[in-house]
């Protein structure tokens, strides 16, 4: 069964512009939640999404913003795009949607830098 | 606010020896405590943890809860130069999981 992927996996922009990354989950897979990790702050919970619902959400701005859709791929965006967004984009997938959690699964990540 | 403290935050041992990671949490509606190993890619899953006192093995890994002490420790017992990554626990609620900082293990031969 194929793992979790993620695109594209590097991206360079530049402060203000915006970026949409994109993950779609392991098959059968229906909650998708989202990681921003870098050296200083570890790794840190973004969103997570469920039947094109979002259940939780972190402590980030509203420049950050994500959306599932039916066939439970996920993405996320950045707008007005700011120095300390460089980071690792991860997202995870898991199979039971009715536990609080569940075995997250990890894709490889999107490594997006901001000049 | 939730919160998930590592200790050592980083370890230099040699092959051969056996070490343990600390993890305590303070996670409301705390429902499960997951390790994770992460070298230079995704982190890969190790273990979940939601009773007390129940261990779980996985070869020369083994993982334990105290949800009374609010703690779990994951012990690698006859290191190997393979298991040097970061270690990184979270605790999960409310369809997340809350990380700390991880710790760094280095194994040299």
């Amino acid at each position: 069964k194929a793992g979790v992927t993620q695109t594209p996996r590097y991206l360079i922009k530049t402060r203000g512009q915006q970026v949409t990354l994109s993950c779609s989950p392991i098959s059968g897979h229906r909650s998708v939640s989202w990681y921003q990790q870098t050296p200083g702050q570890g790794l840190q919970f973004l969103f997570e999404y469920f039947s094109e619902t979002q259940r939780n959400k972190g402590n980030f701005p509203g420049r950050f913003s994500g959306r599932q859709f039916s066939n439970s791929r996920s993405e996320m965006n950045v707008s007005t795009l700011e120095l300390g967004d460089s980071a690792l984009y991860l997202c995870a997938s898991s199979l039971v949607p009715r536990e609080s959690t569940d075995t997250q699964y990890f894709g490889p990540g999107t490594r997006l830098t901001v000049l | 606010e939730d919160k998930v403290v590592q200790s050592p935050l980083s370890l230099v041992v040699h092959e051969g020896d056996t070490v343990t990671l600390n993890c305590s949490y303070e996670v409301t509606n705390f429902r499960s405590l997951l390790w994770y190993k992460q070298e230079k890619k995704a982190p890969t899953f190790l273990f979940m943890l939601t009773s007390s006192g129940i261990e779980k093995k996985s070869g020369r890994l083994s993982s334990i809860l105290d949800k009374k002490e609010l703690f779990s420790i994951l012990n690698i017992t006859a290191t190997q130069t393979g298991d040097s990554a970061v270690y990184l626990c979270g605790g999960g609620s409310n369809y997340k999981l809350t990380f700390g900082k991880g710790t760094l293990l280095t194994v040299n031969p």
